[in-house]
């Protein structure tokens, strides 16, 4: 199994920041990594597929980036709804596993 | 509008049955895979079954293979979980996603409690 870790675990930062997450996977996921931000007591939005696509009507503040194992969300410009997990995903292959998540604190 | 809605969650013993649904709307759901993925209370994300679009095919993580069965019916837009032998491991909250690659639309979940 595909394995994802994910970094940090926790993050605080203030408004207009600009922040990143990692994914590391443990072999070669070919850019099939999303990004997910979860709110509390909500299920799961989808922010970016295929490593760096843009979900329809996701701001474009969120941004992905990265190849091979190595992956990476950035938020630009902080605002205050953005404080949420977020979790990656990798679908290369079965089983589909996640990251642990990060969850992101607004100073 | 995507829609996605889960029903038959509850509390069960351990060792019973318990069998999930999700009504789905708003796109042609037999030219979609669909998934189930689950959430335990305050932890991450666990994918948990997957189906072709036309059923014929099913995905399972080893944690659940031969106990969960996935299943879907295309006239009625619906996807099902059956589970059995349920352990208090279990315990979660479900979601129902379409799947393309990634999942990209869910429902609102469906809590799972498996205690005695």
């Amino acid at each position: 199994d595909i394995q994802m870790t994910q970094s940090p675990a926790s993050l605080s930062a203030s408004l207009r920041e600009t922040v990143s997450i990692e994914c590391l996977a443990s072999e070669d996921i070919y850019n099939n990594l999303a990004w997910y931000q979860q709110k509390p007591g909500k299920s799961p939005q989808l922010l970016i597929y295929y490593a760096s696509s843009l979900q329809d009507g996701v701001p474009s503040r969120f941004s992905g980036s990265g190849s091979g194992t190595q992956y990476s969300l950035k938020i630009k410009s902080l605002e205050s709804e953005d404080a949420a997990t977020y979790f990656c995903l990798q679908d290369s292959e079965y089983p589909n596993t996640f990251g642990a998540g990060t969850k992101l604190e607004l100073k | 509008e995507v829609q996605l809605v889960e029903s038959g969650g509850g509390l069960v013993q351990p060792g019973r049955s318990l069998k999930l649904s999700c009504a789905a709307s708003g796109f042609t759901f037999s030219n979609y895979y669909t998934a189930w993925v689950r959430q335990a209370p305050k932890k991450g994300l666990e994918w948990v079954a997957t189906i072709s679009s036309s059923g014929s095919r099913t995905y399972y993580p080893d944690s659940v293979k031969g106990r969960f069965t996935i299943s879907r019916d295309n006239a009625k837009s619906s996807l099902y979980l059956q589970m059995n032998s349920l352990k208090s491991e279990d315990t979660a909250t479900y979601y129902c996603a379409r799947q393309t690659g990634s999942f990209d639309y869910w429902g609102q979940g469906v809590m799972v409690t498996v205690s005695s």
